[in-house]
């Protein structure tokens, strides 16, 4: 069965480190999406991709970069990490669409000390 | 970006009863959709609304979209525990990605 996975699904990291979380699908969908969930602010879109070799920022882009080189990954780094980052992380795929479900990894939680 | 506004924040209430939360634009949505969130886990897609004026049931679920376009609501007959966890609202701005609300966290206790 397709799926869309996320490692690690833990991560304690120390301030100033780059960390980078990965994200693989199977999809074979070409637009994939990086969000943080913190509470009282719900899910906010970091940056997300419409195929290979395209990027885009999203509302919270700042501290973060995307590269995507393959149809299948869409890893997600923070160049240093910061207090302010330490957060639940989510990858999801689409399909090209308005109206195609967005199918969701199960999260990594990451936390900067 | 359009704020989406849900309410309830949170809702707790026992196995059996009824209840609805609401999610409310000041903009128009071309198509809205609900998600829902278990602890641990990614959301998941539990509709899709498209017409103004739009009804749609997925077994205890009811969902409705304002003639208007600007809200929705989601109504959820005797409630189960299975049911608890937090329900999302979200609509495309603009592109593929989604714009969504903080949600509404629901608690249906035995």
């Amino acid at each position: 069965d397709a799926e869309i996975t996320q490692s690690p699904r833990h991560k304690i990291t120390e301030t100033g480190r780059q960390v980078t979380l990965a994200c693989h699908q199977t999809w074979n969908h070409n637009n994939m999406f990086w969000y943080r969930q913190d509470l009282g602010h719900g899910l906010r879109l970091i940056h997300y991709s419409y195929g290979v070799h395209d990027t885009n920022k999203g509302e919270v882009s700042d501290g973060y970069s995307v590269s995507r080189s393959n149809t299948e990954d869409l890893p997600l780094t923070l160049e240093s990490a910061a207090s302010s980052q330490t957060s639940v992380y989510f990858c999801a795929s689409s399909e090209a669409g308005e109206l195609y479900e967005q199918y969701f990894g199960p999260g990594t939680r990451l936390t900067v000390t | 970006t359009q704020l989406l506004e849900q309410s309830p924040q949170f809702l707790s209430i026992q196995e059996g009863e009824n209840l609805t939360v609401y999610c409310n634009s000041s903009s128009v949505f071309s198509s809205l959709q609900w998600y829902r969130q278990e602890p641990g886990e990614g959301p998941v897609l539990l509709v899709t609304v498209v017409t103004g004026g739009e009804v749609k049931k997925l077994k205890r679920l009811t969902f409705q979209f304002g003639d208007a376009r600007k809200d929705s609501s989601l109504h959820i007959t005797a409630a189960q525990p299975g049911d608890t966890g937090l329900y999302l609202c979200a609509r495309r701005d603009s592109g593929y990605a989604l714009n969504f609300g903080k949600g509404t966290s629901l608690l249906v206790t035995p």
